[in-house]
């Protein structure tokens, strides 16, 4: 079934630690994001790639790290986790819009990061 | 700056009709999506609106005034499997297709 993958599903990670969430799609698109959704604050974007090779920064980029090498593959890297980070990690990716419908983003099952 | 509100939580009854609004004010609009999210699972597309009026789809409808930044989310015959979380969305500009997210209405449905 076409779709979005995350691993890992859940995380306890100390602090200071590094840690990488990969994010993998098959429908061949070419716009790709990271979420951080936490209690009463909804879905914040971390970062996103409009097209392989490029990347961006969202609403809060600071502590994480993204690249984008090819079509498929989106992982977001902790570099020295801290306790703020700890948040449900949620990858989408859709088609630009006007190309192909609507554009509507498809998420994957998310990751839940644990950091003590 | 950018800023979706809506309701942070609503309740009905099994069958009842439920509209949930949402207000935008954003440095540009190139669309309106609206998302379904049950606890614990990832976010999935109910609808999307770029031009003003009323988009129908089941039991779902969505309508959008781009003059007044409003939209909402019309769910008729409520299912108990309707209690969720809905969450607005918009897309500022046609650069990116990057989306600018409300903090979510979360329904509850009771029989």
């Amino acid at each position: 079934t076409a779709g979005i993958t995350q691993a890992p599903t859940s995380q306890i990670l100390a602090a200071g630690r590094s840690m990488t969430l990969r994010c993998t799609q098959d429908m061949r698109h070419n716009a790709m994001y990271w979420y951080r959704q936490d209690l009463g604050l909804g879905l914040r974007l971390i970062h996103y790639s409009n097209t392989a090779g490029t990347t961006g920064k969202g609403e809060v980029p600071d502590g994480y790290s993204v690249s984008r090498a090819n079509t498929d593959d989106f992982p977001l890297t902790l570099a020295s986790a801290v306790p703020s980070q700890t948040s449900v990690y949620f990858c989408a990716s859709s088609e630009q819009l006007g190309l192909a419908g609507s554009g509507e983003q498809f998420f994957g099952p998310g990751t839940r990061l644990t950091v003590l | 700056g950018q800023n979706i509100d809506q309701p942070t939580e609503m309740t009905a009854t099994e069958g009842a009709i439920v509209q949930i609004n949402c207000t935008y004010q954003t440095s540009g609009f190139n669309g309106l999506f609206w998302y379904q999210q049950h606890a614990g699972e990832a976010p999935t597309f109910l609808s999307y609106n770029v031009l003003d009026g009323l988009e129908e789809k089941g039991r779902f409808s969505s309508f959008l005034s781009r003059s007044k930044g409003y939209s909402y989310l019309l769910l008729k015959e409520l299912q108990m499997k309707d209690s969720a979380s809905y969450l607005c969305a918009v897309s500022p500009n046609q650069a990116g297709t990057a989306l600018i997210f409300g903090k979510g209405t979360t329904l509850s449905v009771s029989s």
